[in-house]
């Protein structure tokens, strides 16, 4: 079974400072790779996604994320954040032929001026 | 396409009552999949559907909660009876296939 490691709950950034939060992976396989986005009250919104190929991938956003199958890792990224990237981030892991998706306890960000 | 959409957005109820929780996937999505977020477990699987048939529901908590998808445009999740650990999040999900758009969510609160 897959399962998702997220081990910062927490992060506080400046504005205009880079970000990266981290994620790994439990899977036997090349999984699929998720991170989603929810801000207050809302749902769920999907960054970006891996599948294969390019292991650097881009999302919506200016976030990027990079699979790294020796370190079972697929973090997120962003050269420089904004105020209204305050948000929770999730990711999260599939397996080819199951559409299930497994989620991370999520990070929460907190930006400040 | 508006997305998936939820109902209702706030539900409040008695101990005991039944909750139903609805939910309209996007048009041409073959999986329909339910969540629940709490701050304990974070988000959790419930059931998910494929061409409108239950595929694993393993992730239900009891014989409390059960779910139906008549058809490819719509899904129920119901709570008979209703109790305070209930409350949570649950969100709606569809897919067309690898990866999953969500609704809003529906707020629960059992008192």
């Amino acid at each position: 079974a897959q399962s998702v490691t997220q081990p910062d709950i927490h992060i506080t950034v400046s504005e205009g400072a880079s970000l990266e939060l981290r994620c790994n992976y439990s899977y036997g396989a090349t999984p699929y790779l998720f991170w989603y986005v929810q801000s207050p009250g809302q749902g769920l919104q999907l960054l970006l996604k891996y599948f294969s190929g390019d292991t650097l991938v881009q999302g919506i956003k200016g976030f990027e994320a990079e699979f790294k199958r020796s370190q079972s890792s697929f973090n997120l990224r962003k050269p420089s954040v904004h105020w209204s990237d305050a948000a929770e981030y999730f990711c999260a892991v599939g397996a080819p032929g199951n559409e299930k998706l497994t989620f991370g306890t999520g990070t929460r960000l907190t930006i400040i001026p | 396409d508006a997305g998936v959409i939820q109902s209702p957005r706030h539900e409040v109820t008695e101990m005991g009552q039944e909750v139903t929780l609805r939910c309209k996937p996007i048009s041409g999505h073959d999986y329909l999949f339910w969540y629940r977020q709490t701050m304990m477990r974070g988000l959790e699987l419930l059931i998910y559907f494929n061409n409108n048939v239950p595929i694993d529901d393993s992730g239900m908590p009891e014989d409390r909660f059960s779910a139906k998808m008549p058809n490819a445009s719509f899904s129920t999740l119901k709570i008979q009876p209703s109790e305070p650990r209930d409350s949570a999040v649950y969100f709606c999900a569809s897919s067309p296939r690898r990866e999953a758009f969500f609704g809003q969510g529906t707020r629960l609160t059992v008192v």
